[in-house]
């Protein structure tokens, strides 16, 4: 069995501030990570996914994650985030192999104060 | 851009009736998925579909639940005998590839089911 936990539940930040969100999981296989942004009234969209190769992921609006397997950790980062990112954010993890099915954390709301 | 559509937007029913909440898929993609959010809690897959045929399911899809492709382009998710626990936001995807795993999905943007 796989588990993600996502340690914040809300974290707020200032406009122009770096942010990092933080995803930690434990399975006993290889997995493939993901985080998703949820926007509100919208359905989930994939910000980034590690599947192998570099550890460095970088996704869609700026966003990066840093795979550390010996930490067993995928945190999001951001160097500089706008009000618009402003949404829940999910990490996910699944199987690399074999069985498909999702195992999500609770998520983190991000919030961007102007 | 082509996207997940998902109808109704809000579904209000009595405990005990049944449910039928529709998906549209991004037309080329193959692979279709169920996932439901309880309010205030995680994102849980329900069941995987591909080639009219489910793939897998989670411990949550029971008989209980049920999958279709009636045409073309739909994806129903039926809810028999609804539940007040069944009240969440249920989430439709697809993807192309069917690279399991790999794959990247794409959501529509759910529908809320509110069992009373």
């Amino acid at each position: 069995a796989q588990s993600v936990t996502q340690l914040d539940s809300q974290v707020p930040v200032f406009e122009e501030a770096p942010v990092e969100l933080r995803c930690n999981y434990s399975s006993s296989v290889s997995v493939y990570l993901f985080w998703y942004v949820q926007y509100p009234n919208q359905g989930l969209q994939l910000l980034l996914k590690y599947l192998s190769g570099s550890t460095l992921v970088k996704g869609i609006n700026g966003f990066e994650a840093e795979f550390n397997k010996s930490q067993t950790s995928f945190h999001l980062r951001k160097p500089s985030v706008h009000i618009s990112d402003t949404a829940e954010y999910f990490c996910a993890v699944t199987r690399s192999g074999g069985s498909y099915i999702p195992t999500f954390g609770r998520g983190t709301s991000l919030i961007v104060h102007p | 851009e082509p996207e997940v559509t998902q109808t109704p937007s809000h579904q209000v029913t009595q405990m005990g009736q049944e449910v039928i909440l529709r998906c549209v898929p991004i037309s080329n993609h193959l692979y279709f998925y169920w996932y439901r959010q309880i309010l205030g809690q995680k994102v849980e897959f329900l069941v995987s579909f591909y080639n009219n045929e489910i793939s897998e399911k989670s411990e949550i899809f029971d008989d209980q639940f049920s999958v279709e492709r009636p045409d073309g382009s739909n994806f129903t998710l039926k809810i028999r005998s609804t539940k007040l626990e069944d009240s969440a936001m249920y989430f439709c995807a697809s993807s192309e590839l069917g690279q399991g795993a790999a794959d990247t999905q794409y959501f529509g943007p759910g529908t809320r089911l509110t069992v009373l």
